[in-house]
């Protein structure tokens, strides 16, 4: 079975600072896992996905994540806020199958 | 390329009757879609499987009398709602996975995601 775990249901940044967001996966065979970014009434778009081989994966917008095996971790990270980055941000994991068990979610606010 | 359409984007209805939601690969053919429900600043949670040709899955809790799934194309998958509630008031999302670019048969697991669809029952 396979779960996932957001850590912090809002985070606030200023305008140029770095985001974090944290995602924590639990996974009885060796996961696959999404980034997806969801803007006000809308669906969701892919940001990044790790499958196999490496750890760092880049997406799209600036944004990168790192899959740690010793930390069941892929938090997503960009450098430097933008204020279009204002969104909520679902991180998901699959075990092999096309299902998807989303998180609950991180709604980012950017501050100019 | 790789877009999904869900039609309408909102429904209002009255309690008890029927609304259908339709989900289209515009661009691609989708073996395999999947529906969602996701309520008011909460995550997606996995309705049911939908596949071309065959009965949906559906998953654990989820009534498969009130949400009826008919993916009767490579194209096109439909939810029901029959007798809707007002409980059943929610964002409904669909997915498609493009044929052979999924997870399972290609490692590439690739899903598209529709705009959504707002139902709300009075």
């Amino acid at each position: 079975a396979q779960s996932v775990t957001q850590l912090g249901s809002h985070v606030s940044v200023s305008e140029g600072a770095l985001v974090l967001l944290r995602c924590n996966y639990s996974s009885s065979v060796p996961p696959y896992l999404f980034w997806y970014v969801q803007y006000p009434n809308q669906g969701l778009q892919l940001l990044l996905k790790y499958t196999t081989g490496a750890t760092l994966v880049k997406g799209i917008n600036g944004f990168e994540a790192e899959f740690k095996k010793s930390e069941t971790s892929f938090h997503l990270t960009k450098p430097s806020a933008h204020m279009s980055d204002a969104a909520e941000y679902f991180c998901a994991v699959s075990g092999r199958t096309d299902k998807l068990i989303f998180g609950t979610g991180t709604r980012l606010q950017v501050f100019p | 390329g790789a877009v999904v359409s869900q039609h309408p984007s909102w429904v209002i209805c009255k309690s008890g009757t029927s609304v259908k939601i339709e989900c289209r690969s515009l661009d691609f053919q989708a073996t395999t879609m999947f529906w969602y429900r996701q309520f008011p600043k909460q995550s997606l949670m996995l309705m049911a499987t939908s596949n071309e040709g065959s009965k949906a899955t559906y998953e654990q809790g989820v009534e498969k009398d009130k949400f009826l799934i008919n993916h009767a194309s490579l194209t096109l998958s439909t939810l029901t709602v029959t007798s809707a509630h007002p409980e059943d008031s929610s964002f409904y999302i669909c997915s498609a996975i493009p044929t052979g670019r999924g997870l399972r048969t290609s490692g590439r697991g690739e899903q598209f995601f529709g705009p959504g669809t707002r139902l709300t029952v009075l």
